[in-house]
């Protein structure tokens, strides 16, 4: 499968401050990237596509610019929560698309646990 | 709207015996299902996919069995081992985009 990776791992912030998580692609060229987010013993929620060289589609619900999200190249997309408070708090996970045999599917970052104080 | 359920939200089993994790959804047309094991703390990671062109697909200890007429998949782990333990998803693929829908995941418990 493919390799992602997330920068960091854990994050403590502020509330009103900004923060930005970064999902590489170590060995995939992604031009489509996914965003999730995860409240404890619940599942994946996406939040958004993010497509390479053009604006992300964001699901129902989500704010587009609460959650910026920038997809420069091939190999990295970067979520940046603005403004943050305490109800963002929560696990953030991206995904990549890459292919398996005749199949494409999703292979997931380790995740960034976010916490605002 | 479309939904992918799962029947047990915890599994708890001896070490050595076989699980079994089930799913089932109700998106008719979902051409694609796939298996994630999330441990705590962690990104969930592939275990096993299925075409809806298959009945049955084996892995390393695995098995995913899908029934399209009950529209019902299933996860078999032969020989649980501790390091299985974990919360295990389904998920799936109804149209042309590669948008999944998440199960809401079943804990998998093993005993020593």
């Amino acid at each position: 499968g493919a390799v992602v990776s997330q920068h960091p791992s854990r994050v403590i912030c502020k509330s009103g401050t900004s923060v930005k998580i970064e999902c590489r692609s170590l060995d995939f060229q992604a031009t489509t990237m996914f965003w999730y987010r995860q409240f404890p013993k619940k599942s994946l929620m996406l939040m958004a596509t993010s497509n390479e060289g053009s604006k992300a589609t964001y699901e129902q619900g989500v704010e587009k610019d609460k959650f910026l999200i920038n997809h420069a190249s091939l190999t990295l997309s970067t979520l940046t929560v603005t403004s943050a408070h305490p109800e963002d708090s929560s696990f953030y996970i991206c995904s990549i698309i890459a292919e398996r045999g005749s199949t494409d599917t999703q292979y997931f970052g380790p995740g960034t646990r976010l916490t605002v104080l | 709207g479309e939904s992918v359920g799962l029947h047990l939200p915890t599994l708890s089993v001896q070490e050595g015996d076989n699980s079994i994790i089930n799913c089932a959804y109700s998106n008719s047309a979902s051409d694609y299902f796939i298996w994630y094991k999330q441990e705590s703390g962690k990104g969930p990671q592939f275990i096993i996919d299925i075409r809806s062109n298959m009945d049955k697909r084996q892995g390393q200890r695995v098995t995913v069995l899908l029934n399209k007429t009950v529209k019902h998949l299933s996860l078999q782990i032969a020989a649980t081992q501790p390091g299985d333990s974990a919360v295990y998803f389904c998920a799936e693929k109804g149209d042309s985009s590669y948008k999944l829908i998440f199960g809401s995941g079943t804990r998998l418990l093993v005993r020593p």
